[in-house]
């Protein structure tokens, strides 16, 4: 079946660890983003990328590294320089963007990341 | 700048009534899109309608529909005859210029009674 696979499920970290969360897509999508949920907050994009071995900062970029070196995986490092990590990580993915036309982002099952 | 807002932290309705979840947004650019996520427990964001700027009617999909009033800036979602399985927290997101950023909503939590 097509979808993005998200791994692991739960991540642990000692502080001043980077960790790297995997992210993995079957739907030949272009496009790829890994977003920060925190408890009762909406989701915030972190990084996208629209092509291989290209990659734009989101919003909240800081503390936070990706590759896109194949087109099917997005790979997400948090960083020690990440002061607050602790959060719910989504990676989601979706046709490039054309206009008006509607394409939606087909989201991963999450990662959730606490520091210890 | 870009913003959606959604006031209602959470909202309670009884199974088979029906219930709206307002989202009201902020955007300069022309054209822009509009979605509507639902989230259960489990954490993963189920996609479930959608509404262009330009669309001249409002979405339906199945049980929900969107009540899209431009001049307003508000899209509504609405859910009819609510079932068990519609408990969730549900996010409201707007996508505008030529990029496919979305920008999300603080999301309602919706408990469905029996």
């Amino acid at each position: 079946d097509g979808g993005i696979t998200q791994s692991p499920k739960y991540l642990f970290r000692k502080e001043g660890q980077n960790v790297t969360l995997s992210c993995e897509q079957n739907l030949n999508h272009d496009a790829m983003y890994w977003y920060r949920q925190d408890p009762g907050q909406g989701l915030r994009l972190i990084y996208y990328s629209q092509i291989v071995n290209d990659f734009q900062k989101g919003d909240i970029a800081e503390g936070y590294s990706v590759s896109r070196e194949k087109k099917e995986s997005f790979p997400l490092t948090v960083t020690s320089a990440q002061k607050n990590p602790t959060a719910f990580y989504l990676c989601a993915s979706s046709i490039l963007p054309t206009g008006e036309i509607f394409n939606e982002q087909f989201f991963g099952p999450g990662t959730r990341l606490t520091v210890l | 700048a870009q913003k959606i807002t959604q006031t209602q932290p959470g909202m309670f309705v009884q199974e088979k009534e029906a219930v709206t979840l307002d989202c009201t947004y902020d955007t300069s650019d022309p054209s822009y899109g509009l979605f509507w996520y639902k989230q259960p427990s489990s954490g993963e964001m189920i996609f479930l309608i959608y509404q262009g700027s330009y669309d001249q009617q409002n979405a339906t999909e199945g049980r929900y529909s969107l009540n899209f009033q431009k001049a307003r800036k508000s899209a509504n979602l609405v859910i009819s005859a609510s079932q068990l399985g519609d408990s969730a927290m549900y996010f409201c997101a707007m996508k505008s210029g030529g990029y496919n950023k979305l920008i999300f909503g603080a999301g309602t939590r919706l408990a469905v009674h029996p």
